[in-house]
């Protein structure tokens, strides 16, 4: 069975700062690796994605994330927040499976962002 | 192009009472899914629709819950004999088939059970 964890629940971080927001997963084969970010009161909005080939990946809003498989991480990533970056982001991930049709997400419990001015 | 709607957008019931939650998907988008989202928590799968296949209900917490999907596109969420636990934000997803399976998700509805 596929799982997500974020093992952070909340992340501060200065205006202009880096930031990262950590993801590890586990899947018995090959994954497929999404961030989400979650406005107040808004749906999920998608971020970025790893397939296959390059392990940074480069997102929305200046996001990009670096699929790590020997460490399992996905971690995503921005080098200077913005406060309008505070928000609630969500890693998923999708089990490659040959064959199979099922293209269910499996989510992390979401970390809150807070970028403060 | 039009994302996916959700309607209602609030909801509010009484325990025991049915409610329907509707799904528009993105057209031409073959597979459809509804999670529930609780305070505190991440996205709880709840079912999955690719075309004409059957469903993939695994994530249904109890038989009170069911979904259908008619002609391929719009889907109804069917909550019977509501229970206060029940209440969360019920969000709807389309994706292609192809490829990555990218979804792309609505606002979302937000019930409250009283």
């Amino acid at each position: 069975a596929q799982s997500v964890a974020q093992p952070e629940d909340q992340v501060n971080v200065a205006e202009g700062n880096p930031l990262t927001v950590k993801c590890t997963y586990s899947v018995s084969g090959n994954p497929y690796l999404f961030w989400y970010v979650q406005y107040p009161n808004r749906g999920l909005q998608f971020l970025l994605k790893y397939i296959t080939g390059d392990n940074l990946v480069k997102g929305s809003y200046g996001f990009e994330a670096e699929f790590n498989k020997s460490q399992t991480s996905f971690h995503l990533k921005k080098p200077s927040a913005l406060v309008s970056d505070s928000a609630l982001y969500f890693c998923a991930v999708r089990e490659i499976i040959p064959g199979a049709g099922s293209y269910q997400l499996t989510f992390g419990k979401g970390t809150k962002l807070s970028v403060i001015p | 192009g039009a994302g996916v709607s959700q309607s209602p957008s609030n909801k509010v019931t009484e325990k025991g009472k049915d409610v329907e939650l509707r799904c528009d998907p993105i057209s031409g988008h073959t597979a459809l899914y509804w999670y529930r989202q609780s305070l505190g928590q991440g996205l709880e799968f709840l079912i999955y629709f690719q075309g004409n296949s059957a469903p993939d209900k695994s994530g249904l917490p109890s038989d009170r819950f069911s979904a259908e999907r008619t002609g391929g596109s719009v889907s109804t969420l069917t909550i019977q004999r509501t229970q206060q636990e029940d209440s969360a934000v019920y969000l709807c997803a389309s994706s292609l088939k192809t490829g990555s399976g990218e979804q792309y998700f609505g606002p979302g509805t937000r019930l409250t059970v009283t």
